[in-house]
Order: C-alpha cells, then structure tokens, then sequence
C-alpha cells in the first residue's frame, strides 16, 4: 500500500537557520502530496501542496517540489523563524477516495 | 466563512460505553473524511463520504466504529463499547472535488 517516510525529529535549530525536513513516498499511480502543519494546540492545516512531478509548492517562505523520480517532496525554509516552531507532516493524496496517508510528523523547535 | 466545526472537543468516557462524536463540515464541501491521530499510529484514514454515495470504510479498524452522515451535511461518528486503545483525537475534515481537505480542531477522546 502506499506509504510516506517522513525525517524523524524532533529537530531544533536557532533562527535565521536553514530548514530542510526530508520526506520520501511510496505509492502506485500519481499521487498528490502535501505538507501540513500542526501548531501548539491548534488542528492540522495545509501549509503547500503540489498535484504533478516538477511542481514546487510554496507558502509562508517553505517550499517542497514534487520528485518523481527520486519518489521525494522535501520541505525547506531558508529562515526560520521562532513562530514555525511546530509538528510538520508530509502526505499524499491516492485512490478514488483521495484519502490522505500521513507520514509519522517531524517535531520543528526553533530558538530565538 | 466558517471552518470545519467538531463537537466535543473533548470527551472522556468509561469503557464499555457508547461515544458518539460530531463534525459540522465546510458549507458546499462534498467530501467529508474522519481521521484518528494517536500517540502509536500516527495519523489514520478511517471513512469517507463523497456526496450521496456508499462511504468508503476501508479505514475503520473494527466494527465498533460506524459513521454516518445527513443530508450531505453533518457527519457523526459512533464507537460502541469503547475500549482504552481508542483514546486518541479524532479529526474531521472537508473538501470540494480538489485535493485539498480541510480540518476540524478534532475531538480528544479519552476511554478510562
């Protein structure tokens, strides 16, 4: 079945520093994939997206593009900031139900 | 306009009862999906909706759980005779006929 493996956290860093968040897939057919964030206590949102290979998705200064060939839609920031301290989950959309498979969460604390 | 809205947004119940949990989705949004986020299993697809046609169940991990929803509208799920591994939160979350869902703050359920 189709599968996403996601860095695991969690990850710290100070700000201003560069973030990179690896995310890797598995899936049959051409899936969607996703990047959505989860802040303290508040639910899941969509941070970017990105529907077909070569696509780069891009929200709030992350980006991620979508690598067929190395099965790969990577997040990256080049600043962080002390307020994208959060849990970031790589997913993919596949099937006629288009659900969402979710990778296992990366935990992002940045310091000021 | 208005969000995806789930009630309770807390829940603790004793095991062996019945917990009925409720979703309010996007007004317009076909799509309706709940997913289970617990500390073990990550992020679950558990039913989907797609406007007035059989829901896919595939996720459901026992017949314990049912879901139904109205009029193309609100959505509730049913868990009977809960059991401690099904405390978890329970996220809800809408969409047109797009790849992008939407979702709800979630209802933490807790089983003692």
């Amino acid at each position: 079945g189709d599968s996403v493996t996601q860095m695991e956290g969690p990850v710290t860093l100070s700000e201003e520093a560069f973030l990179t968040i690896n995310c890797t897939y598995t899936a049959t057919g051409y899936p969607s994939l996703f990047w959505y964030v989860q802040y303290p206590g508040e639910g899941l949102q969509l941070l970017l997206k990105a529907t077909k290979a070569d696509d780069k998705g891009s929200n709030k200064g992350f980006e991620a593009t979508y690598r067929k060939e190395t099965t790969s839609f990577h997040l990256e920031k080049g600043s962080v900031q002390v307020s994208d301290s959060a849990v970031y989950f790589c997913a993919l959309s596949s099937g006629s139900a288009r659900q969402l498979t979710f990778g296992s969460g990366t935990q992002l604390t940045v310091l000021p | 306009g208005a969000g995806v809205s789930q009630s309770p947004s807390n829940k603790v119940t004793e095991k062996g009862k019945d917990v009925e949990l409720r979703c309010d989705p996007i007004s317009g949004h076909t799509a309706l999906y709940w997913y289970r986020q617990s500390l073990g299993q990550g992020l679950e697809f558990l039913i989907y909706f797609q406007g007035n046609s059989a829901p896919d169940k595939s996720g459901l991990p026992s017949d314990r759980f049912s879901a139904e929803r109205t009029g193309g509208s609100v959505s509730t799920l049913t868990i009977q005779r809960t059991q401690q591994e099904d405390s978890a939160v329970y996220l809800c979350a809408s969409s047109l006929a797009t790849y992008e869902q939407y979702f709800g703050p979630g209802t933490r359920l807790t089983v003692t």
